[in-house]
């Protein structure tokens, strides 16, 4: 069974610290893997989306890395702000015979503390 | 305005009476896929589209039924709802194009209560 793990489950830092979030996967043949934000009671915020051909993508204070061989990705998050405070998502689309099943790690949720 | 829409939002239902949630985009995305969210459990995929007419079983398919008449709708139905569907439920959809699929839309989620 193809699984995705995420730690730490809780994270709670000071304002302007440096963080990074860790997600792990038990298969190498996958489509893509995204990062998601999601605030208490709402949706969910695409924030990265690395193809399986990429090794990291990077958007604003953001930066997201995959290494597939070794079934790890990182979610790097520089200067980090109250706003940043949520639950952070890692999805990896594994590939299935032919299709495509998408699995969600449990998510860590990280607190910055002003 | 690219968007994944959910209805309804919230719904409180009794055991044993059917109900459908209803999913709509507006990307013409080949993929869409129905997630529930529990405590302690995450998101788990119940059933997922690749595109009109083709549908396949996530994780915890039990319970709920699906469809894919046309590419943008893609309904849940719980034909006889229990207690243990009580959930967060989200709708989601993305290009699958290539087998590698573009970055994935949510809906806003729909709150459901089984009594």
């Amino acid at each position: 069974k193809q699984e995705v793990t995420q730690i730490p489950a809780a994270l709670s830092v000071p304002e302007g610290e440096n963080l990074v979030l860790n997600c792990s996967f038990t298969d190498s043949a996958i489509y893509n893997l995204q990062w998601f934000r999601q605030d208490p009671g709402k949706g969910l915020t695409s924030l990265l989306l690395i193809q399986s051909s990429q090794r990291e993508q990077t958007s604003g204070r953001l930066n997201a890395s995959l290494d597939k061989s070794s079934g790890r990705s990182t979610l790097y998050i520089a200067a980090s702000q109250p706003g940043d405070s949520a639950t952070y998502l890692c999805a990896v689309r594994f590939i299935s015979g032919g299709y495509q099943k998408v699995t969600f790690g449990i998510g860590t949720k990280l607190q910055v503390i002003p | 305005e690219a968007q994944v829409t959910q209805n309804p939002r919230y719904l409180i239902t009794v055991t044993g009476k059917k109900l459908t949630v209803t999913c709509s985009q507006n990307m013409n995305h080949e993929y869409m896929s129905w997630y529930r969210q529990d405590p302690g459990l995450g998101l788990r995929q119940i059933y997922y589209s690749m595109n009109v007419e083709v549908t396949d079983k996530g994780d915890v398919p039990e319970g709920y039924k699906v469809s894919r008449k046309e590419k943008r709708n893609f309904p849940l139905i719980l034909e006889s709802p229990s207690p243990n569907q009580t959930s967060l439920y989200f709708c989601a959809s993305s290009d699958a194009s290539a087998g590698i699929g573009t970055e994935a839309f949510f809906g806003q989620g729909t709150r459901l209560t089984v009594v």
